[in-house]
């Protein structure tokens, strides 16, 4: 199994709900990222995760809460967004963490709109 | 910060020609990675460069990185629709962020 899984596919929210994105993976990767990507530009950093602990926050505003609750699972939790949040939301695994030569696997992304 | 540079930004060919995208790294080059992306969907990884000079290919697509250029070149040979999609050259960063991304190149393939 060399799958990332995001659900859901498609998710839309008005600026007071909360909602969360699902990423897993059975890889045994130890590494977990979340980018963000809006449209026509290129997908850009939120956080890792290594070994289910934070390793980097990209700065990021905290109606995003991420969330590792063991190995293989990926949280994103969503509260209180603005319409300009709306983008695609991509997760990635990688065996380890490492700042060099480390190939990701990318899931599929959840296209998220906020009304 | 690790900046990369792609071009063409896009990419109309006609399908049986060849083409080349380019990415320009504004420092040292580590390692290069190569993905492919279908509009609204995930990333596809193609290839990984390491060394200066490396070359790769994988059925007719292949990868090249000139260390010293800071530079690596993605080649198609007689493309096809199915190689229609954003292709983004990524690299390790610098400090503590991992992989950065260039902005794409948007390749179509009409026939």
């Amino acid at each position: 199994d060399t799958e990332v899984t995001q659900t859901p596919k498609h998710l839309v929210m008005g600026m007071t709900n909360k909602k969360s994105l699902k990423c897993e993976q059975h890889m045994g990767h130890r590494a977990m990222y979340w980018y963000k990507q809006k449209a026509k530009k290129p997908p850009e950093l939120m956080f890792v995760y290594s070994y289910e602990k934070l390793s980097i926050n990209e700065s990021v505003p905290s109606r995003f809460s991420p969330e590792c609750p063991n190995s293989s699972l990926l949280n994103l939790h969503l509260h209180a967004l603005q319409p300009e949040d709306s983008a695609l939301y991509l997760c990635a695994s990688s065996q380890v963490y490492q700042l060099y030569n480390e190939k990701l696997f990318f899931g599929s992304g959840t296209q998220l709109s906020v009304l | 910060s690790q900046e990369l540079e792609q071009s063409p930004q896009s990419l109309i060919v006609q399908e049986g020609k060849n083409l080349t995208i380019n990415c320009t790294s504004s420092k040292t080059l580590y390692g290069l990675y190569w993905y492919k992306q279908k509009y609204g969907e995930g990333l596809i990884f193609l290839m990984m460069l390491q060394k200066g000079g490396e070359e790769k290919s994988h059925e007719k697509i292949t990868a090249k990185l000139d260390e010293k250029k800071q530079q690596s070149s993605l080649h198609i040979t007689a493309s096809q629709p199915s190689h229609a999609g954003i292709y983004l050259c990524g690299a390790d960063g610098s400090g503590n962020t991992p992989l950065v991304f260039g902005k794409g190149t948007r390749l179509s393939v009409i026939a």
